[in-house]
């Protein structure tokens, strides 16, 4: 496999439910990222981890629980999630320097998820 | 004022057409700049990089004025393929000495027969 891909494509679960998104990465990059887009919104940066170490949490709740065992993974686990959470989640990678400042980035094609 | 900003749209153009925009950003210590494109309901892909010489790629020409604090992208002989939300990212600097990639809202491009 190749890129970034992301599992799974869709997911439909109720506000009890406790699930989690997959996100791997095959090309080597040091740092992984978790977007959310709503519907109208722009590109809501979620988490950062560089080197799998967690740099940025963007003030999301705690419902969103990130996870990076190691630089190819990253999971997203969700629990009594609210309807307003409905969107698609986008995990992305790209390769960052010393001053992290990174040089592209590379999308999964995201998990489209409803909260019912 | 908004970190990264970028007008809409839609933008309507006829086929062959020649369309800009322009995407402002707030913190002048900013690096790393690059224009996406995000087909309805996909992921965004990167369309191109931006370097403070301006750069080209066919009928794409991006380029940075940092004095100004904008980036924008020119599209040349405008194609229906051509139809997607345009989406500029910037690195923005945060407390500590870190970067974290910001978007834009996207600008949408309508490119008709």
């Amino acid at each position: 496999e190749t890129g970034v891909t992301q599992t799974p494509r869709h997911l439909v679960m109720g506000m009890t439910n406790k699930k989690s998104l997959k996100c791997e990465q095959h090309l080597g990059h040091n740092a992984m990222y978790w977007y959310k887009q709503s519907a109208k919104k722009p590109l809501e940066l979620m988490f950062v981890y560089n080197f799998k170490e967690q740099t940025e949490n963007n003030s999301v709740p705690s419902r969103f629980s990130p996870e990076c065992p190691n630089s190819s993974h990253l999971f997203l686990h969700l629990h009594t999630l609210q309807p307003e959470d409905s969107a698609l989640y986008l995990c992305a990678s790209s390769q960052v320097d010393i001053y992290q400042v990174a040089y592209g980035y590379t999308f999964g094609s995201g998990t489209r998820l409803t909260v019912v | 004022r908004k970190e990264v900003e970028q007008d809409p749209g839609p933008f309507n153009v006829p086929e062959g057409a020649t369309v800009a925009f322009n995407c402002t950003y707030s913190n002048s210590a900013s690096q790393s700049f690059f224009w996406y494109r995000q087909d309805c309901r996909k992921e965004p892909k990167l369309l191109m990089s931006v370097y403070s010489s301006g750069n080209e790629d066919g009928r794409f020409t991006a380029q940075l004025n940092r004095a100004s604090q904008y980036i924008s992208l020119l599209i040349r002989d405008s194609k229906l393929s051509d139809s997607a939300t345009y989406l500029c990212v910037v690195n923005s600097p945060r407390a500590g000495g870190s970067y974290i990639p910001t978007f834009g809202r996207g600008t949408s491009l309508i490119v008709h027969p």
